[in-house]
């Protein structure tokens, strides 16, 4: 059973600049969520998908958009980006929302 | 808004000694779950509770579901330095996202 794989590791932008990060999900799971993990902070839900579909959207501006693959992959994608954009960006996957979360190692994004 | 309050949000405490940390929230959850996070890597799910009074442990630590279902503990036993690291709540409130604590980060001093 393999868990779930976050690229990159690590990544710097510049202010303005567009990101993805991808994700791989965890076999057998079918739910994909992302979050944002400031520094100090507990992660912050961005959204959710589920077969395909946006499953539900936290306080984030529509810059933050997201895509779920056939296979439950997913990636997100942020545009123009900003200087407090920078956080760790964890992956989620699980199946359903009730049996607990497998998360990811995160995406360490720094936006200068 | 569902807000969910951790306390201590920093605590440092001898190996050996015992230890209690807390969330708290205004709303009543659906279920609760606890994870830990070491540095540079993503929360690890350490429980599930789901009814109200619920008890579970897992060898040295202890996890509590208020009768009410708007808060919850966790007690280590005997603390060791391996127990160091962020230990977050994350709450499912009826809806689609699991929304988390601010967060307990545990020092354990050998």
């Amino acid at each position: 059973e393999t868990g779930v794989t976050q690229s990159p590791t690590h990544l710097i932008k510049t202010r303005g600049q567009q990101v993805t990060l991808r994700c791989s999900s965890q076999s057998g799971h079918n739910t994909v969520s992302w979050y944002q993990q400031a520094l100090g902070q507990g992660p912050q839900f961005i959204f959710q998908y589920y077969r395909e579909e946006e499953n539900g959207r936290g306080n984030f501006p529509p810059r933050f958009s997201g895509l779920q693959f056939p296979n439950y992959s997913s990636e997100l994608n942020v545009n123009a980006l900003e200087l407090d954009d920078s956080a760790l960006y964890l992956c989620a996957s699980s199946f359903g929302n009730w049996d607990g979360y497998t998360f990811g190692s995160g995406t360490r994004l720094t936006v200068v | 808004t569902q807000l969910l309050e951790q306390s201590p949000q920093f605590l440092s405490i001898q190996e050996g000694e015992n230890l209690t940390v807390y969330c708290n929230s205004s709303s009543v959850f659906s279920s609760l779950q606890w994870y830990r996070q070491e540095p540079g890597e993503g929360p690890v799910l350490l429980v599930t509770v789901v009814t109200g009074g619920e008890v579970k442990k897992l060898k040295r630590l202890t996890f509590q579901f208020g009768d009410a279902r708007k808060d919850s503990s966790l007690h280590i036993t005997a603390a060791q330095p391996g127990d160091t690291g962020l230990y977050l709540c994350a709450a499912n409130f009826g809806n689609e996202k699991l929304t988390f604590g601010t967060g307990t980060r545990l020092t354990i001093i050998p």
